[in-house]
């Protein structure tokens, strides 16, 4: 199974971004999202589709429907340039897609 | 402060073994999944074995199968895995990392900050 990222978006501050991640049928399963930062562990911005874990700022929402999941960050700040990954089980095992370098211009 | 120490990287030559562990600490290390996630240098994460809570289900990416072995103890709050027939393209850090849930469909909340592990002759 794979999922499948564009490998940059560009966004401008205080504008929205949008990240896709499109997969077999994705909508029928829960997709998560990561945010990496060079030189800092994973952190999870997202799972079971739309839920945020505690601390985790509200303009940080997402979807999934059909065969793509979107992660969306509303108005975008410099602190938000990041690669991100979404993640999504498939026969019990976990499929990352290749991941999404967000730069904020 | 809810915390995941990994251990055991370092180099290691082709067709070798390794053991890497990851200790937890102040989280109840028994109600939760646990998965081992790497990343390639300049590559992107990659799912390596994840383990339920009470070890019924285990699930490893193809790369790994039949090499490697994802194992944890309940009762020392520690994880592990377990290396073999290393090969230079599993050169990476390796990150430990605790699920929300038991076993699927939830996500990876807490991190270690990863341990590296370098093949080569």
């Amino acid at each position: 199974y794979e999922l499948t990222q564009p490998p940059s978006v560009s966004v401008s501050p205080g504008q929205t971004a949008s990240v896709t991640c499109s997969g077999d049928n994705l909508g029928n399963k829960y997709t998560s999202w990561y945010q990496h930062k060079s030189g800092q562990s994973p952190v999870l911005i997202i799972y079971q589709d739309v839920r945020r874990p505690s601390g985790i700022p509200a303009r940080f929402s997402a979807s999934n429907s059909g065969n793509t999941a979107t992660l969306i960050i509303s108005g975008t700040q410099a602190m938000d340039e990041a690669d991100y990954y979404c993640q999504a089980w498939d026969s019990s095992t976990v499929v990352f897609g290749g991941g999404t370098r967000l730069t904020v211009l | 402060e809810v915390q995941l120490v990994e251990s055991g990287g370092g180099p290691v030559q082709p067709g070798r073994s390794l053991r890497l562990s990851c200790a937890a600490h102040e989280l109840k290390f028994e109600n939760f999944a646990m998965h081992w996630v790497r990343q390639a240098p300049g590559k992107g994460l990659e799912w390596v074995a994840g383990i339920s809570w009470d070890s019924g289900r285990v699930g490893y990416a193809d790369s790994v199968k039949g090499r490697f072995t994802i194992s944890r103890d309940n009762t020392q709050n520690s994880l592990y895995l377990q290396m073999n027939s290393l090969r230079p393209d599993d050169t990476a850090l390796y990150y430990c990392a605790k699920d929300i849930g038991i076993w699927e469909d939830y996500g990876m909340d807490v991190w270690g900050q990863g341990t590296k592990v370098t093949v080569s002759s």
